[in-house]
């Protein structure tokens, strides 16, 4: 079955840009998802790629997709306090339309 | 678009009461509706997949039971946590996907639920 895996932790400096990895393991995700979870809140769907695209650039979020080492990251330039956050990677598991999701990573914005 | 809503946001109750948590599609019809549940630092944990006019699909180790799922609208779907207890203490996201050609979920706030 599916697995996501990111690392846990990122901290960097505003204004610097930030690079959130995940690795999957099935390869049959039509789309490949970013959500930001602040504190107590649910999950922000922040962009997806589709499966046969290598980038997909949305203002300040570039998501690059490496489909044969099966590696996905998200990069935020500028990077803002706002920011901080918990970011969770997602796939799709098989044809069963349900989100397998990484653990998410916490990205920590110091001013 | 595409707003998802939760009421309560959050909820305490005593030992053995029920509690019922609605999810809402605010500007868009949702055929499929999932309920997750969080636990502190921890990543979403898939509880049910409710499908409007049918019974929910529960995962494996969630007794269907206890959380009872309805999903009698497009738009609604509800998840009673039935003679809660401390355990069941814990954060309940729901999502909703609109449409079968879309994997996309968009998510609800979540709803605090605390058992005393």
């Amino acid at each position: 079955g599916e697995d996501v895996e990111q690392s846990l932790f990122l901290s960097v400096r505003e204004g610097d840009s930030s690079v959130i990895n995940c690795t999957y393991t099935d390869s049959s995700s039509t789309y490949l998802y970013w959500y930001k979870q602040e504190p107590g809140a649910g999950l922000q769907l922040l962009t997806y790629i589709f499966s046969n695209m290598d980038m997909k650039q949305d203002q300040r979020l570039t998501v690059l997709l490496n489909k044969k080492d099966k590696h996905l990251s998200l990069r935020i330039a500028d990077t803002q306090t706002g920011d901080s956050a918990i970011y969770f990677c997602a796939g799709v598991r098989g044809n069963t339309g349900k989100l397998i999701f990484g653990q998410g990573t916490t990205l920590q914005v110091k001013p | 678009g595409a707003v998802v809503s939760q009421h309560p946001s959050w909820v305490i109750c005593k030992s053995g009461t029920s509690v019922k948590i609605e999810c809402r599609s605010l500007d868009f019809q949702a055929t499929t509706m999932f309920w997750y549940r969080q636990f502190p630092k921890q990543s979403l944990m898939l509880m049910a997949t409710s499908n409007e006019g049918s019974k929910a699909t529960y995962e494996q180790g969630v007794e269907k039971d206890k959380f009872l799922i309805n999903h009698a609208s497009l738009t609604l779907s509800t998840l009673t946590v039935t003679s809660a207890h401390p355990e069941d203490s814990s954060f309940y996201i729901c999502s909703a996907r609109p449409g079968a050609r879309t994997d996309t979920q968009y998510f609800g706030p979540g709803t605090r639920l605390t058992v005393l």
